[in-house]
């Protein structure tokens, strides 16, 4: 089994800024099967990346994905107010990370 | 535009079965290189994938809950359904129908959720 490892748990930025969310996988996976999600309450995810760095249909290219083997990285270059919440990467279709929760300091 | 529906009890008896059903519109069910997931979330807390099935008929489950799982496919209803049997208050959960693209093996279409509680 493959262990998704986001950190940090909950980041504290401000709008303008530069987020940098992480996702470790246990061990080494292929690039083209990893994938990230937003989370608004309430909401079901929504697909953001996937195979690593490509974005989905309608997102934003402050968004940007990147990595390879085991780390694996979600940054959002300049933070609007609608992008505080939680993030999640997901693995096969079948691994989730715990989420990295987005919250404005 | 592909949309998916879930639909089912919101309360189901502890020891009981779980039964859900999820509704595909905007598409036929048995159109592309796509795999059907069942998803789900404890409230304040992540994501955890159930199973899956493809038009096949072919199925995968989380191997957590491999013996009490089942997930079928009508395609002459555009529906998929699973079943959790022996349920307890730890399965109360949020959930989640998907559609998982082939290949790259991402949920690019979910149902909106629904809220499942277990209790007496």
């Amino acid at each position: 089994e493959i262990v998704l490892t986001q950190s940090p748990g909950t980041l504290s930025l401000s709008p303008g800024d530069r987020a940098t969310l992480s996702c470790r996988a246990s061990q080494s996976v292929s690039s083209s099967y990893l994938a990230w999600y937003q989370q608004k309450p309430g909401q079901a995810p929504r697909l953001f990346i996937y195979g690593a760095s490509t974005r989905a249909t309608g997102i934003p290219d402050r968004f940007s994905g990147s990595g390879s083997g085991t780390d694996f990285t979600l940054t959002i270059s300049r933070l609007e107010p609608e992008d505080f919440t939680v993030y999640y990467c997901q693995l096969y279709g079948t691994f989730f990370g715990q989420g990295t929760k987005l919250e404005i300091k | 535009q592909v949309q998916l529906q879930e639909s089912g009890p919101g309360l189901v008896k502890p020891s009981q079965t779980l039964s859900l059903t999820c509704t595909v519109s905007g598409g036929s069910i048995t159109t592309g290189s796509y795999y059907w997931n069942w998803v789900r979330q404890p409230a304040g807390k992540g994501l955890e994938w159930i199973g899956r099935i493809h038009t096949s008929g072919s199925t995968n489950y989380n191997p957590s809950l491999k013996s009490r799982v089942t997930i079928s496919v009508d395609t002459s209803k555009n529906q998929f359904s699973l079943r959790l049997s022996s349920v307890t208050a730890g399965d109360t959960a949020v959930y989640y129908c998907a559609r998982l693209q082939g290949g790259f093996y991402y949920f690019g279409y979910w149902g909106q959720g629904t809220l499942v509680t277990v209790s007496s």
